[in-house]
């Protein structure tokens, strides 16, 4: 059974607080993205990563930063945690150009 | 900016009632198109994946239609159940390696 976790699916911060969301596939997918939901709006891709080491920017990438040290795993940083940032965050891998498996997502609110 | 539409935003049907909703994409260099099903404290999960003009899918009483000339793609639901009650996503891919254009979601509840 494939599986995308990600490591909470609640979180609450400060701003200008520095915020790690960690995402882990074990499906040795090459592929892995970030997007975020807000409603009204569809996903939005934030980053994504087609390989270990290697990052490329989405449609919304300001305020962003990633890492991908290890093929399973890769984070999404927030360096300064802002207001604007408060939504729900999606995880995902695929292999190639297949369909997309999804983590459970993690809302995140900054007060 | 390639624009993925979807309509309606909601909808909301009873038990038993047959339903469908649209997805209007730019059909210019389209590669595939995918539709997603997210329920409320899961994970989107993969329905269907279309990339040829006139292509057909079924999943049980889910069912999908592709026209990639006029940019557009139909999901249908036979006798909608409470347990279809979803977020649907569909998602537009216009070269192999291209990234997903999601459209905002058309949201389905079923009432018993």
């Amino acid at each position: 059974d494939v599986k995308v976790t990600q490591s909470s699916r609640y979180l609450v911060k400060r701003t200008g607080e520095k915020v790690f969301l960690e995402c882990v596939q074990d499906m040795d997918h090459e592929n892995m993205f970030w997007y975020r939901q807000d409603p009204g709006l569809g996903l939005r891709l934030i980053y994504f990563s087609y390989d270990v080491k290697m990052k490329e920017k989405g449609d919304i990438p300001e305020g962003y930063s990633v890492s991908r040290e290890k093929k399973e795993r890769f984070s999404l940083i927030l360096e300064s945690a802002s207001t604007n940032q408060t939504s729900m965050y999606l995880c995902a891998s695929s292999r190639t150009t297949d369909e997309q498996y999804f983590g459970p997502g993690t809302r995140l609110t900054v007060t | 900016i390639l624009n993925v539409e979807q309509s309606p935003q909601s909808l909301h049907v009873q038990e038993g009632d047959s339903t469908n909703f649209t997805c209007s994409f730019p059909s210019s260099n389209f590669y595939a198109l995918h539709w997603y099903r997210w329920e409320t404290a899961k994970s989107p999960e993969a329905l269907f994946v279309m990339t040829l003009n006139g292509d057909e899918k079924k999943k049980g009483r889910i069912s999908a239609t592709l026209n990639t000339k006029e940019g557009y793609s139909y999901l249908y639901i036979k006798g909608s159940q409470p347990e279809d009650s979803a977020t649907y996503l569909c998602a537009s891919r216009y070269n192999q390696g291209g990234k997903l254009i999601f459209g905002q979601g058309t949201e389905l509840s079923v009432k018993p």
